[in-house]
């Protein structure tokens, strides 16, 4: 099993939808949590980052962590089809204090118009 | 700025070629890594720097070697290409006391025939 866990989709919603993407992990000493958006042929770009558990928000973009069931999770209201991308989790812990994060796989995601 | 700066963008090499896909940036930042993306697999790191001087192991290190003479570039060698390595790399930054948080590169496409 690997620490992090993403579903690879592709999840197609219409434009206008609320879409949820989640990530489950094993690790508990995880702190730092981060979801990167990676459009066709580009690098990622970090989108979010939130420390511990608890909620952050950004626009049309809300971060969730739930440590005790370790599960994160980030929502995009009025999704639009400039959101289709693929979004990657990550998250790290303290390790020698260099912060190495481990990545999900990606979601692919398609709005369509 | 430019940010993190990678070239190539293209290869295309013979098997056991050797090359040097080279990183660099242009922030300051004492951690660049490296890491390379399959269809299905997301990133994995194959090797990351803490400051000049100071390289590690990652996840995938066989196969490739890097080194850190100054603090803006951090090359990446294949000694000799296998087909294995066709993939896309991608070099990422970040500030050392930071927790995560990094700054890709567009990324370099690499077929190994």
């Amino acid at each position: 099993q690997k620490e992090v866990e993403q579903d690879p989709g592709p999840l197609s919603v219409p434009e206008g939808a609320i879409v949820s993407l989640n990530c489950t992990y094993s690790n508990s000493a995880f702190q730092y949590f981060m979801w990167y958006r990676q459009y066709s042929r580009k690098g990622p770009e970090l989108l979010m980052y939130t420390y511990s558990s608890g909620n952050k928000e950004d626009g049309r973009f809300t971060a969730q962590v739930d440590k005790s069931s370790k599960y994160i999770s980030l929502f995009i209201r009025d999704s639009q089809p400039s959101d289709s991308a693929t979004y990657l989790c990550a998250m790290s812990a303290a390790a020698g204090g260099s912060y190495i994060p481990t990545f999900g796989r990606g979601t692919s995601l398609i709005v369509h118009p | 700025n430019a940010g993190v700066t990678q070239t190539p963008k293209f290869q295309v090499l013979k098997t056991g070629q050797s090359m040097t896909l080279q990183c660099a940036q242009d922030m300051n930042h004492e951690y660049m890594s490296w890491y390379r993306q399959d269809p299905g697999m997301g990133l994995r790191l194959i090797h990351y720097s803490v400051g000049a001087g100071i390289t590690d192991q990652g996840e995938v290190p066989n196969g490739y070697n890097v080194s850190r003479s100054t603090t803006e570039d951090f090359p990446l060698r294949l000694l000799s290409a296998a087909p294995s390595q066709t993939s896309v790399y991608f070099c990422a930054s970040s500030l050392r006391e930071n927790t995560g948080e990094l700054f890709f590169g567009e990324g370099s496409r690499l077929t190994v025939l």
